[in-house]
């Protein structure tokens, strides 16, 4: 079955760094979405990308769709503590469910 | 609007005993999902309806869980009997069409733990 893996699994960054996930799944995407996870906090949506190739920016986050629609990345500039959370990715290949990543767990230092 | 809304926030059984899980989406939506996200994983989808029609429970162990969704709108999910590795967070979800294009609005999730 589908199966969607990210990289790295955890991440310490000093305050100020930037900070990158990466997805990538066994199966091509109709689309993908991110969403981010505060420490016992439920996920909260980030972003859908859709098209091959689509880049996409909210403040200092851009998430990029890959041109092959098999992985994604989200990657953060100058990270702040309130970045602090576990960032996962979730992909529909077309079907009605969406399968979740294996999530990148973000600490940053003050 | 108001969110998802779960309860029990919080549940403690011991193993063989029987649990329940409500779910109130968000007015309107009409499709709706049970994740179990285990510690340090990702949401792994359970049930997902349209309306009060079931529309993927391939991953549901039916033998222990059982889901419904009243009327098209409430929800319960139930395991009977608990077993050790089913401690994890319950999470349900709500979007507005089953159209997979549409964002997810999680609930603040039911912690288990099966002693």
């Amino acid at each position: 079955g589908q199966q969607v893996m990210q990289i790295p699994q955890y991440q310490h960054v000093q305050e100020g760094e930037d900070f990158t996930t990466y997805c990538n799944s066994s199966t091509t995407l109709s689309n993908i979405q991110w969403y981010k996870q505060r420490p016992g906090g439920h996920p909260v949506f980030l972003i859908q990308l859709v098209k091959s190739g689509e880049v996409k920016k909210q403040k200092r986050l851009t998430f990029q769709f890959g041109e092959a629609k098999k992985n994604s990345s989200l990657h953060i500039t100058a990270t702040q503590t309130t970045d602090v959370g576990t960032y996962f990715c979730a992909g529909n290949s077309g079907t009605y469910k969406y399968i979740f990543g294996t999530g990148t767990r973000l600490k940053v230092l003050a | 609007e108001a969110g998802v809304a779960q309860s029990p926030r919080y549940k403690i059984i011991e193993k063989r005993q029987s649990v329940a899980f409500w779910c109130n989406p968000i007015s309107g939506h009409a499709t709706l999902y049970w994740y179990q996200q285990i510690l340090g994983q990702g949401p792994k989808l359970l049930i997902q309806f349209q309306n009060n029609g079931v529309v993927d429970d391939s991953q549901l162990p039916k033998d222990r869980f059982s889901a419904e969704r009243l009327k098209g709108v409430d929800s319960t999910l139930k395991i009977q009997p608990a077993k050790l590795e089913d401690s994890a967070v319950y999470l349900c979800a709500s979007s507005p069409q089953q159209v997979p294009t549409y964002e997810q609005y999680f609930g603040p999730g039911t912690r288990l733990t099966v002693t």
